[in-house]
């Protein structure tokens, strides 16, 4: 199993430039997350998605897009890129374990906005 | 809103001394969980607890509950530079929630 990959690894864009950030897991877990991570800041949750065909806003969603296209794959948009998101975003999916969900987290995507 | 508070935000040890870090939720937190971030690598699950005053251990790691499921903490016996990262906990607030509360993570450096 490879778990939960990302795409791509590192990405540089100008401010105003979109792109679109691939998530897959291989676990057949049904709940999927997007964070971003700050220096000083921790994981901030940016969107969730419970099951296939749900998704909802976390902690800071403003100027990102998810789809969640079907039970492996959910994707993170930027539709404008802007200098405040230059972070660190990590993909995750859970599994259930004594009735409460535990995270498993992709390698990472660095992203810079110039 | 809720949140989970970590102390400190870093720490630095020399090798073989013990390393704690300490969470504490604003409300009850129905599990805590910790993960392990090494540097340029990404969180990975360590353990989960969920009873009241439940303590685990894992080998040279130590995890508590508190008995009111408002705070924890990660103790970590002579430390070695392979214990090098960030420790972060996290809780849900209730069962079904679906996402979990991160702490901020401390920082843990260890010098040999």
């Amino acid at each position: 199993n490879a778990g939960v990959t990302q795409t791509p690894k590192f990405q540089v864009l100008k401010t105003g430039q979109s792109m679109t950030l691939q998530c897959a897991q291989d676990m057949n877990h049904n709940s999927m997350y997007w964070y971003r991570q700050d220096p000083g800041m921790g994981l901030r949750l940016i969107y969730y998605s419970a099951s296939e065909g749900t998704t909802d806003k976390g902690e800071v969603p403003n100027g990102y897009n998810v789809s969640r296209l079907n039970k492996r794959e959910f994707s993170l948009r930027l539709e404008s890129a802007a200098p405040s998101q230059t972070s660190v975003y990590f993909c995750a999916s859970s599994e259930l374990r004594d009735s409460y969900t535990l995270e498993y987290f992709g390698p990472g995507t660095r992203l810079t906005v110039l | 809103g809720q949140q989970v508070m970590q102390i400190p935000q870093y720490q630095h040890v020399q090798e073989g001394e013990d390393f704690t870090t300490y969470c504490n939720s604003s409300t009850t937190l129905s599990n805590i969980q910790w993960y392990k971030q090494r540097p340029g690598g990404h969180p990975v699950f360590l353990i989960q607890l969920v009873k009241s005053g439940e303590v685990k251990k894992q080998k040279r790691l130590t995890f508590q509950f508190g008995e009111a499921k408002k705070n924890s903490s990660l103790h970590i016996t002579a430390t070695q530079t392979t214990d090098v990262g960030t420790y972060f906990c996290a809780g849900h607030v209730n069962q079904a929630g679906t996402a979990l509360i991160f702490g901020k993570g401390t920082t843990l450096s260890v010098s040999s």
